[in-house]
């Protein structure tokens, strides 16, 4: 069973919406990540939260926003996307020096 | 720069037989180097990693893989392949550094079907 949760587990939208990806660690770490997994694509990174503060934003669109209150919530707002955004969004988790735990995904498709 | 090549976007098996997935890897600094597994609807698993010491690593699973320098590799293998095996695996690396939180670079991936 993962330490880390993510909801919700599939979401469909148009591409007008507004929506929020919830990420939930329960295992401790300092560390917070969000990838997007596209078909065929390497996993790519998109942005990294330490201890709460952003250390890492991979030329990411700014219709994705991320959020991350404490050091176990990590949250990826979402609005006006496009088609191509449709794809798996993966969180995951560390603790300094230690492996990335992953979470089990939110499948997202774009009408 | 880090880079990551997985040989091969399919590797198909028969059940009883040697699993071989192959990885090179590009990095400018001694590398700290993973596989994660991923099964289907599901997130990425660690299978096994590589950080300092003994080259040959064992992880969950029966897999293991062997860092190799001289040929910028990280090969994992499974002697005997079972049906459970069928999933997709990928290769990571990181120019890591003891205490740090790691940025990982990750191959395309494999995907490993076991026949009956």
């Amino acid at each position: 069973e993962t330490g880390v949760t993510q909801t919700p587990r599939h979401l469909v939208m148009g591409m007008t919406n507004k929506k929020s990806l919830k990420c939930e660690q329960h295992l401790g770490h300092n560390a917070m990540y969000w990838y997007k997994q596209s078909a065929k694509k390497p996993l790519e990174l998109m942005f990294v939260y330490n201890f709460k503060e952003q250390t890492e934003n991979n030329s990411v669109p700014s219709r994705f926003s991320p959020e991350c209150p404490n050091s176990s919530h990590l949250f990826l707002h979402l609005h006006t996307l496009q088609p191509e955004d449709s794809a798996l969004y993966l969180c995951a988790s560390s603790q300094q020096g230690q492996p990335q735990h992953f979470g089990d995904g939110t499948r997202l498709s774009i009408l | 720069a880090q880079s990551v090549t997985q040989l091969g976007s399919h590797v198909s098996v028969s059940e009883g037989a040697l699993v071989l997935l192959r990885c090179n890897y590009s990095s400018s600094v001694p590398p700290y180097l993973f596989w994660y597994v991923q099964y289907p609807n599901q997130g990425l698993q660690l299978l096994l990693k590589y950080t300092t010491g003994a080259t040959l690593v064992k992880g969950i699973n029966g897999f293991e893989a062997e860092f190799k320098k001289s040929e910028t590799s990280f090969h994992l293998t499974k002697p005997s392949a079972h049906m459970s095996d069928a999933a997709e695996y990928f290769c990571a690396v990181t120019e890591g550094v003891a205490g740090s939180n790691y940025k990982l670079t990750f191959g395309k991936g494999t995907l490993l079907t076991v026949n009956p």
